[in-house]
């Protein structure tokens, strides 16, 4: 019963160093998002996929860029990381439709120094 | 834009007592109306929904009432346990659907 799985958990960049976030979900779901989330202020909506194949920005895209490899899968890279990044981020998924609940992973905890 | 503000937190109550979580919307139309719950060390989850005026949204002992006149969502709990402890967030969904807009959270911490 995994859900969405967000890896890895916790990580630790140095300034201008790239990662990865990877996310996947097993429940056939259209719909993929990345969050960030802050003290004070809330979700903030990074990228979205409405479907396999399409990507969109959201409210805060700078210095971020996705990949939505497969239906499963939803990837979320960081070029050239800075301090101002360092956040919870999390990926969700959900069916495609404005009563339709999004199903969120347990979050990545990333610092940089 | 759409927008939802929450009551600041964070809220503390003894166990027992009534919970009342405010929250008010602004959007074009009717939105679809959510409560999510998040946990220390977790992501968010569902808690409740309501998706048309006047429909009531319930799970686990909490209610919220989807208040057109007023554009409100406020969450309740007639009796709080220390295992509500977390941050709660409202959230809604427009009409012609695109994306999620989040209120900021209000941490609730049931003392003993």
């Amino acid at each position: 019963n995994a859900g969405v799985t967000q890896t890895p958990k916790f990580q630790v960049l140095k300034t201008g160093q790239s990662m990865t976030l990877q996310c996947a979900q097993d429940m056939n779901h259209n719909s993929m998002y990345w969050y960030r989330q802050d003290p004070g202020m809330g979700l903030r909506l990074i990228y979205y996929s409405a479907s396999e194949g399409t990507t969109d920005k959201g409210e805060v895209p700078n210095g971020y860029n996705v990949s939505r490899l497969n239906k499963r899968e939803f990837s979320l890279r960081l070029e050239s990381a800075a301090p101002s990044q360092t956040s919870v981020y999390f990926c969700a998924s959900s069916d495609f439709g404005r009563n339709q609940p999004q199903h969120f992973g347990d979050g990545t905890r990333l610092s940089i120094l | 834009g759409d927008s939802v503000t929450q009551m600041e937190g964070p809220v503390t109550l003894s166990e027992e007592a009534f919970l009342t979580i405010n929250c008010t919307y602004t959007a074009t139309g009717y939105p679809s109306l959510f409560w999510y719950v998040q946990y220390p060390g977790e992501g968010l989850q569902l808690l409740l929904k309501a998706t048309k005026a006047d429909d009531k949204g319930s799970n686990k002992g909490f209610e919220a009432t989807y208040r057109k006149e007023t554009t409100s969502f406020h969450l309740e709990k007639g009796s709080v346990q220390v295992s509500d402890s977390a941050v709660y967030f409202c959230a809604l969904t427009p009409l012609i659907y695109q994306k999620v807009t989040f209120g900021t959270g209000t941490k609730l911490q049931v003392i003993p």
